[in-house]
């Protein structure tokens, strides 16, 4: 168990849709880091924030956008949804921000996402 | 971030070491050198980072070559419990600018 918890675990939806994905990052992680991961494109790095401030963007579509709350909890809500879309998404935590440490991310079980 | 190189599967026999290489010939000063693994139906697991220097711990041994160019690691006694794939990355900032490529599969042979 790494500490970090993702919700839902299994999401199935029709295109053009809406749906929210949330994930609560271990106790004293600051950072919250998004990544989708389909077959055909392996791990992709979609967003990072540090203490509720957004730090890094990656490869994350005008559709998805995410935020981290007071409490540290992140959520990644994507819109529009395409089949294309369909994908599990993980979150991961650290405790640092954007300076590298070396440190060690800790990743949840993901949300599986099928669009139809 | 540096791109890294990994063949794309290996196999081994359970309780026989495995040595996973991985080649970052373009990694910079200070590049850190980090491996992750994902076992089937779970999200990615830290297995063992470094700089410089050799590194082990609990689950693995970290060896970098003097030129920082390649990396190895090492399982010393595979079960199958390590079956997954295994990611080289090497970056200065963690997560953001992570590039997990393919990665190496490997098989653990009972």
């Amino acid at each position: 168990d790494s500490g970090v918890t993702q919700t839902p675990k299994h999401l199935i939806t029709a295109t053009g849709q809406r749906v929210t994905l949330r994930c609560s990052p271990r106790s004293g992680d600051l950072s919250v880091y998004w990544y989708q991961q389909s077959l055909d494109q392996g791990l992709q790095f979609l967003i990072h924030y540090y203490n509720g401030e957004e730090r890094a963007k990656g490869n994350i579509l005008e559709r998805f956008s995410a935020q981290q709350f007071p409490d540290l909890h992140s959520e990644l809500n994507l819109s529009s949804l395409e089949l294309g879309d369909s994908a599990l998404y993980f979150c991961a935590s650290s405790i640092g921000g954007h300076r590298g440490l070396g440190g060690e991310l800790f990743f949840g079980e993901g949300s599986r996402l099928t669009v139809l | 971030d540096a791109k890294t190189t990994q063949p794309n599967s290996m196999e081994s026999n359970e309780e026989e070491p495995v040595h996973l290489p991985c080649n970052h010939s373009t990694i910079s000063g200070t590049d850190y050198i980090h491996w992750y693994r994902q076992l089937p139906s779970q999200g990615p697991e830290y297995v063992i980072h470094g700089l410089t220097s050799n590194v082990n711990n609990r689950m693995a041994s970290l060896a970098i070559a003097e030129d920082r160019k390649s990396s190895t690691l090492i399982l010393h006694r595979a079960t199958l419990r390590d079956a997954a794939v295994y990611y080289c990355i090497s970056g200065f900032n963690y997560g953001q600018n992570f590039v997990f490529g393919p990665g190496t599969r490997l098989s653990v042979l009972p």
